[in-house]
This record gives C-alpha cells, sequence and structure tokens, in this order.
C-alpha cells in the first residue's frame, strides 16, 4: 500500500513552454501533499506544501508565479512549470502524507525535467 | 526553521565493515528523524526512523540513535554489502510544522567488494 505515482518521468521541453507534473496517491487520501527538487549531487529542497483544497505555501525564495501547484483533490496535486528556463532542469518530487499519518511521508519517484 | 547537517559528505568503506553517518539538527522541537536511501534517478526510500521519545532503534544491520541533549543523531550499518552503496540522507521534522521535513545534505556511501 501507500504508493504515490508521478507523471512523466522525464520531460524535455523548450525554453519558455510551461510543464505540468502530476503527483498521485494510489491507494490512500492524501490530505498533504509535498514538492521537492533536487539538483544534482545535492539534496532535496522543499518548493511547497499543499493542503487539499486550500492555496499552496511556498518555501522562500522559491516564485509562486513561475511554480503554479494544485491539490483539487485528494488523490492528486500538479506542479506547473511556467515558462521553464535551463536553470529549471532538475529532478522534481512529490511526497504524499495521508490524514492519520503525522509523520510518514511517501516519495512519488520523481521527474525528470531537461528545459532547452 | 530547522537546519540540518550532515557528516560526511562521502563515506567509502569495505565490504563487511560498519558506516557511521551524523546529523545534528537546530530546532529542539524537532520530534521525528528519518532516514533515506536513495539510487541514482529513484526516489529516497525510508529505512529506518526515530521519534524524540526514543534513545535507539535498531531494524537488523541497521540502527538509528538519537541524543536529545546534543541534538544530534546518527545511523549505524553494520555488515555492509555492495548493495548498501547509494546517497543517504537525514532529516528532521519540526512539530509544528504541518510535516515539513528538511534535509541534511547527504552522504555518498560507497561499499567495495
Amino acid at each position: 500500500g501507500a504508493v504515490v505515482s508521478q507523471h512523466p518521468s522525464w520531460v524535455i521541453c523548450k525554453s519558455g513552454t510551461s510543464v505540468k507534473i502530476e503527483c498521485r496517491s494510489l491507494d490512500f487520501q492524501a490530505t498533504t501533499m509535498f514538492w521537492y527538487r533536487q539538483f544534482p549531487k545535492q539534496s532535496l529542497m522543499l518548493m511547497a506544501t499543499s493542503n487539499e483544497g486550500s492555496k499552496a505555501t511556498y518555501e522562500q525564495g522559491v516564485e509562486k508565479d513561475k511554480f503554479l501547484i494544485n491539490h483539487a483533490s485528494l488523490t492528486l496535486s500538479t506542479l506547473t512549470v511556467t515558462s521553464a528556463h535551463p536553470e529549471d532542469s532538475s529532478f522534481y518530487i512529490c511526497s504524499a502524507r495521508a490524514r492519520a499519518e503525522i509523520y510518514t511521508q511517501y516519495f512519488g519517484p520523481g521527474t525528470r525535467l531537461t528545459v532547452l | 526553521g530547522e537546519n540540518v547537517e550532515q557528516h560526511p559528505s562521502t563515506l567509502s568503506v569495505q565490504e563487511g565493515d560498519s558506516a557511521v553517518i551524523k546529523c545534528t539538527y537546530s530546532d529542539s522541537a524537532s520530534n521525528y528523524f528519518p532516514w533515506y536511501k536513495q539510487e541514482l534517478g529513484k526516489r529516497p526510500q525510508l529505512i529506518i526512523d526515530i521519534r524524540s521519545n526514543v534513545g535507539e532503534k535498531k531494524d537488523q544491520r541497521i540502527a538509528v540513535t538519537l541524543n536529545k541533549t546534543a541534538k544530534h543523531f546518527s545511523l549505524h550499518i553494520t555488515e555492509t554489502q555492495p548493495e548498501d552503496s547509494a546517497v543517504y540522507f537525514c532529516a528532521a521534522l519540526l512539530r509544528a510544522s504541518y510535516g515539513k521535513l528538511t534535509f541534511g545534505q547527504g552522504t555518498i556511501l560507497t561499499v567495495h567488494p
């Protein structure tokens, strides 16, 4: 149980275009979802926290107008990278927390974004 | 906010040896400390975790110790195997942060056969 999927697993796009990444909890309801960004050989950096039905909370330094997060249901959150540039190329990972679990986060497999 | 420091950044051991990775955290209100193993291009996998009301936890070859007074926790892997080679991350969860994890910088563990 407790499976989180992400789609797509990798995407290549041209500079200036927008890319949408989906994060789904397959067998549980995720009241909270987290979006991380991981550059090569670096740690996971939290970008934002989203709760179902409410606006996402962004970490300091993360542009909310550039990284649009929507958590419209208890099983789906989306991250849209708008007007992507080469410096946005990274590994984007989501995680989800179930209602009854205070601590455990279930991670998605990640999405490799390459902006040309 | 919370800050987590992890050492060493790289660790190389011979198969069968033990490996120890250490982390320190800044906020005494943090109460949950997971350890993750991440292979290249894959998701982080939870390998062991400890809560602040426990000093030590063991799961076969893996153990974690927590010193709340000193605000540090450590991962111990005994009888290392080549398949233990990966990047290991510690993390801390601040009780009032609604589940936000702060990660350490990571340790690249290489186990030589």
